[in-house]
């Protein structure tokens, strides 16, 4: 059981832009430290966004991060089949004193 | 130009410990945390700890408290973790990663098979 919540999978057309969402608490998404990962298989995870809503450096600006309380979203407009990989948000917990996880989300580009 | 680069897959036993290395250019590793961070098969990222250049401590997740130790050598600007007592579950992908943000950077991953 992952201390942040994300939906397992989403699915979307090239072209069209998805969310993906990541709940938390004030102890850690509510801190703005919210960090998102693109993780293709047999490779290493890349980081995307950082601070909630900073896009990391390279990422096109397709991918763009926003958070409201202790909920974060990562979007992706324009959306190509390159996409198609696992997301993962990421917090420091205050309380925990420990970087917690979101489950994943695998998205499919149909 | 800041690379990342861990040690070869290893094979353990149940009840058997494994260190894995990070070799870090590009940073200090007293300048920038370094993080670990596993994946099991079929399973999702984990963050097990990491090495807190502020204050010289080491912090770790509550699940791998007294299983895991963390270190790093100036000298070779090397990152290790050591894993105590494994088990199965313990089967997995494990990565370091650093950079002023934390995660910007990551090793190729170390592959840890633990099986009798």
């Amino acid at each position: 059981q992952s201390v942040l919540t994300q939906p397992p999978s989403t699915s979307g057309t090239p072209g069209q832009r998805v969310t993906i969402s990541c709940s938390g608490s004030s102890s850690n998404v509510g801190g703005d430290t919210v960090t998102w990962f693109q993780h293709l298989p047999g490779t290493a995870p890349k980081l995307l966004i950082y601070i909630s809503d900073h896009r990391a450096s390279g990422v096109p600006d397709r991918f763009s991060g926003s958070r409201s309380g202790s909920s974060a979203s990562l979007a992706i407009s324009g959306l190509r089949s390159e996409d198609e990989a696992d997301y993962y948000c990421a917090a420091w917990d205050d309380r925990l004193n420990a970087w917690v996880f979101g489950g994943g989300t695998k998205l499919t580009v149909l | 130009q800041v690379h990342l680069v861990q040690s070869g897959a290893e094979v353990r036993k149940p009840g058997a410990s494994v260190k894995v290395s990070c070799n870090v250019s590009g940073y200090s590793v007293t300048e920038v945390s370094v993080h670990w961070v596993r994946q099991a098969p079929g399973k999702g990222l984990e963050w097990m700890g990491g090495f807190d250049p502020e204050d010289g401590e080491a912090i770790y997740a509550q699940r791998f408290q007294g299983r895991v130790t963390v270190t790093e050598d100036t000298s070779t600007n090397t990152a290790y973790l050591d894993l105590t007592s494994l088990t199965s579950e313990d089967t997995a992908v494990y990565y370091c990663a650093t950079g002023l943000r934390n995660f910007d950077y990551w090793g190729q991953g170390t592959l840890v098979s633990v099986s009798s």
